[in-house]
């Protein structure tokens, strides 16, 4: 059966730390991995991943996936309170998603 | 980025009616649409993937009957959620899939169903 997991599934921080989200996936037919930013309604895209080892970056954010040992991780590096959500990673075909890591990001 | 548009944002209504939930793609064609429903505080749960001109295809233990998917075109597809029970009540969420190139979802603002 198909599974995706994240880890931790809530994390709090203070303003400026970094933090590291892991997104791991067991899928047939894997075709990409996905990550989305929810905060209070719709999930927002972020990231899509298809090759091992290069890195997206966006600002702050970064992202990188691991084929062989079927990982993704998502840091966030000087963490504003801004950042505080629900952080999902979904794995294409099937668009499966994490159950997400909650973080907040304290003042 | 592309804009899905997903109607109503919110609706209440008594037990036993039906309720329709629209999704719309406004500027790009949708071959592939996702329905999910979210519990408060978990995550996204796929409901069913429906495909333009064909049947949508239910996840395990989604009923067919309660929940009626049509996707008529290549920018519309519609939930129905068929005499609803407080237990339907959730949040809704669908999204399309650009095609032509990376399939990235691009979802709606979620359609919060109230049932009483």
């Amino acid at each position: 059966e198909d599974k995706v997991v994240q880890s931790p599934l809530s994390l709090v921080v203070h303003e400026g730390d970094t933090v590291t989200l892991n997104c791991s996936y067991e899928v047939t037919n894997f075709r990409s991995l996905l990550w989305y930013k929810q905060e209070k309604k719709a999930p927002t895209f972020l990231f899509m991943l298809t090759s091992s080892g290069i890195e997206k970056k966006s600002g702050r954010l970064s992202s990188i996936l691991d084929k062989k040992e079927l990982f993704s991780i998502l840091n966030i590096t000087a963490t504003q309170t801004g950042d505080s959500a629900i952080y999902l990673c979904a794995v294409e075909r099937d668009m499966r998603f994490g159950a997400g890591t909650r973080l907040t990001v304290k003042p | 980025g592309a804009v899905v548009s997903q109607h109503p944002s919110w609706v209440i209504c008594k037990s036993g009616t039906s309720v329709k939930i629209e999704c719309r793609s406004l500027d790009f064609q949708a071959t592939t649409m996702f329905w999910y429903r979210q519990f408060p505080k978990q995550s996204l749960m796929l409901m069913a993937t429906s495909n333009e001109g064909s049947k949508a295809t239910y996840e395990q233990g989604v009923e067919k009957d309660k929940f009626l998917i049509n996707h008529a075109s290549l920018t519309l597809s519609t939930l129905t959620v068929t005499s609803a029970h407080p237990e339907d009540s959730s949040f809704y969420i669908c999204s399309a899939v650009t095609s032509g190139g990376a399939n990235i979802q691009y979802f709606g603002a979620g359609t919060r169903l109230s049932v009483l």
